[in-house]
């Protein structure tokens, strides 16, 4: 399977723990993007990657949230001291390229997070 | 202000109805639209996707552009159980997509 991948699917963790969340894009894709979704609502930006820069973060990361994307390939993305808000899906997606003909998202499965 | 607004629905129609699904936007800026479709426990996956004012077909799936009114559509026809999901619209700026909230669809078999 060559799509976007995330590890682990699913974690559960008590309040104040660190949790780290890995995706694997499309290998060819420069664009790496993390998005967080709660339900009923749609994905929300988190930050964005070109390559190993990291180009774009949102006022939604605070200082306990770090991303990183090393040689440009996977990424990770750190909760330090996390808290019962930041239970939510957390989604990684891929992008060949940028406008202006767009560059479609591809969309891994999310990994869930659970704070109790 | 939010970026893209959207009915959260949920929306129940019968199989082989047709199926209007809307947002409305603040960003004149916006000049591609997407819509995305998240099955349950699933990443979004793209649907289709126009650029600025107009229409586009894909099958049964329509998608239209009012940049005058910034208003952004997709109509579904004779609609299936398999199509019941959440359907996200999200303009893109270059760098980002804004996610709608999603409406959530239900087709009856």
């Amino acid at each position: 399977d060559t799509g976007v991948s995330q590890d682990p699917r699913h974690k559960i963790t008590k309040r104040g723990q660190n949790v780290t969340f890995r995706c694997d894009p499309i290998s060819e894709h420069n664009r790496l993007y993390w998005y967080r979704q709660t339900l009923g609502q749609g994905p929300e930006f988190l930050t964005y990657f070109q390559n190993e820069a990291q180009l774009e973060k949102s006022r939604l990361l605070s200082d306990r949230f770090s991303a990183e994307r090393p040689k440009g390939s996977f990424s990770t993305l750190e909760i330090q001291r996390t808290e019962q808000g930041d239970s939510a899906m957390y989604l990684c997606a891929s992008s060949p390229r940028q406008g202006p003909n767009t560059g479609e998202l591809f969309f891994g499965e999310g990994s869930r997070l659970t704070v109790l | 202000q939010k970026e893209v607004e959207q009915d959260p629905g949920p929306l129940s129609v019968p199989e082989g109805a047709i199926v209007s699904l809307n947002c409305t936007y603040s960003n004149s800026a916006f000049q591609y639209f997407m819509w995305y479709r998240q099955y349950s426990r699933k990443g979004p996956e793209l649907l289709m996707y126009t650029y600025s004012s107009g229409n586009k077909e894909d099958g049964r799936f329509t998608a239209q552009v009012d940049k005058s009114s910034k208003y952004i559509s997709l109509f579904i026809r004779d609609s299936q159980p398999s199509d019941s999901a959440t359907y996200l619209c999200a303009p893109y700026d270059f760098n980002k997509f804004y996610f709608g909230s999603g409406t959530k669809l239900n087709v009856k078999p």
